[in-house]
């Protein structure tokens, strides 16, 4: 079965600073991973999807890598906002489901 | 941009009642998912829905559960007799094909008393 761990499990940073979010997954056949934003009592935006033969995607200040030999993949903020504040959730298809950490917590401070 | 929508926003019911979560995937979307989130939780899959059947389950999509697309546009989630620990906000979400992008819905908030 599928584990997804998120680390760390809250982040607070000062704005305009750069910041890496961390997922590991213990099961490398993957479809794809996706990153999401959840803002408290919100649903879920997709932020960027990896599909399982990319290693990487950018949007804007945003970009995600996978390694998928080894389970990881990392959340690369730059810039840091305090409208970044939230909490980003890492998420990882195997077939037919997805599979999702426990998240990040990010407060960025003004 | 087309989004999944779920009706209603917040629910509130008795234990022991059933309930009906209603959800309009994006219409040219194949792949239909429902998630729950207790409080403070994970994001936890509980079905997957594909060519008007059910294509996987987690372990907590028991007898009590059970899907439905009774037309072109609808996915509903069923909760017969439900348990305080039922509380929980569900999602509805979708996908166009096996490996494009999950689209959720804003989710709806499941009070159980």
């Amino acid at each position: 079965k599928q584990e997804v761990t998120q680390i760390p499990a809250a982040l607070s940073v000062p704005e305009g600073e750069n910041l890496v979010l961390n997922c590991s997954f213990t099961d490398s056949a993957i479809y794809n991973l996706q990153w999401f934003r959840q803002d408290p009592g919100k649903g879920l935006t997709s932020l960027l999807l990896i599909q399982s033969s990319q290693r990487e995607q950018t949007s804007g200040r945003l970009n995600a890598s996978l390694d998928k030999s080894s389970g990881r993949s990392t959340l690369y903020i730059a810039a840091s906002q305090p409208g970044d504040s939230a909490t980003y959730l890492c998420a990882v298809s195997n077939n037919n489901d997805m599979r999702f950490g426990a998240g990040t917590r990010l407060t960025v401070k003004p | 941009e087309p989004e999944v929508t779920q009706t209603p926003s917040h629910q509130v019911t008795q234990m022991g009642q059933e309930v009906i979560l209603r959800c309009v995937p994006i219409s040219n979307h194949l792949y239909f998912y429902w998630y729950r989130q207790i409080l403070g939780q994970k994001v936890e899959f509980l079905v997957s829905f594909y060519n008007n059947e059910i294509s996987e389950k987690s372990e907590i999509f028991d007898d009590q559960f059970s899907v439905e697309r009774p037309d072109g546009s609808n996915f509903t989630l069923k909760i017969r007799s439900t348990k305080l620990e039922d509380s929980a906000m569900y999602f509805c979400a979708s996908t166009e094909y096996r490996g494009s992008p999950l689209h959720f819905g804003n989710g709806t908030r499941l009070t159980v008393t």
